[in-house]
């Protein structure tokens, strides 16, 4: 099936300084690319939602200048965490989507643990 | 609104004794409901699906969840489960208003299913 990748899987910052993840659709073309954050015991919570070539849409409650989104590409998008806070940390999960294809069949990737101190 | 809880933040099991994961939601619309796992260091896979139809839905690896509208619950069940079953299991819902790609998806906080040789 399809796969996609993130990078880095971990990731230790000081406090203040910022920090990207890319989530990467390894063999298939991906319109729509979702980013989720999950806290431990806790639910994934849906933090954007971004299309190819266009603004991420962002989740009531989370901070588009402090959570930028970058989907430049149809295989690439970035959430880069500025001026991270030790309450920023948590595992950042990202999946995409084909167009025109239901929500339930995004593929996820394996996700990227921050920890920022 | 909807939510979905899973009561269980961790199973364990006997290797070849049946399991259960308890998965109960809350919605003012009918939903769409889903069970993914996710294996150490993957990403989150669709094990199955319940849309419309028979309320009994098969997935893979020998899994099964029943939909209970009475109930609200959407129950995930292995009459006996092997080592490679040990994973977290997510239960999520996609509210009925139109599935598509732009649908969102509800998760629980997850199950984690350890299984003892």
């Amino acid at each position: 099936g399809a796969v996609v990748s993130q990078h880095p899987s971990r990731v230790i910052c000081k406090s203040g300084t910022s920090v990207k993840i890319e989530c990467r659709s390894l063999d298939f073309q991906a319109t729509t690319m979702f980013w989720y954050r999950q806290f431990p015991k806790q639910s994934l919570m849906l933090m954007a939602t971004s299309n190819e070539g266009s603004k991420a849409t962002y989740e009531q409650g989370v901070e588009k200048d402090k959570f930028l989104i970058n989907h430049a590409s149809l295989t690439l998008s970035t959430l880069t965490v500025t001026s991270a806070h030790p309450e920023d940390s948590s595992f950042y999960i990202c999946s995409a989507l084909s167009s025109g294809t239901p929500a339930d069949t995004q593929y996820f990737g394996p996700g990227t643990r921050l920890t920022v101190l | 609104a909807q939510s979905v809880t899973q009561l269980d933040s961790q199973v364990p099991v006997f290797e070849e004794a049946p399991v259960e994961l308890r998965c109960n939601y809350s919605s003012s619309v009918s939903v769409y409901l889903f069970w993914y796992v996710q294996y150490p260091n993957q990403g989150l896979q669709l094990l199955l699906k319940y849309l419309s139809g028979s309320t009994l839905v098969k997935g893979i690896n020998g899994f099964e969840a029943e939909f209970n509208k009475s109930q609200t619950s959407f129950h995930l069940r292995k009459p006996s489960v092997h080592i490679s079953d040990t994973a977290e299991y997510f239960c999520a819902v996609i509210p009925d208003r139109g599935y598509s790609s732009a649908s969102k998806i509800i998760f629980g906080s997850g199950t984690r299913l350890s299984i003892r040789p």
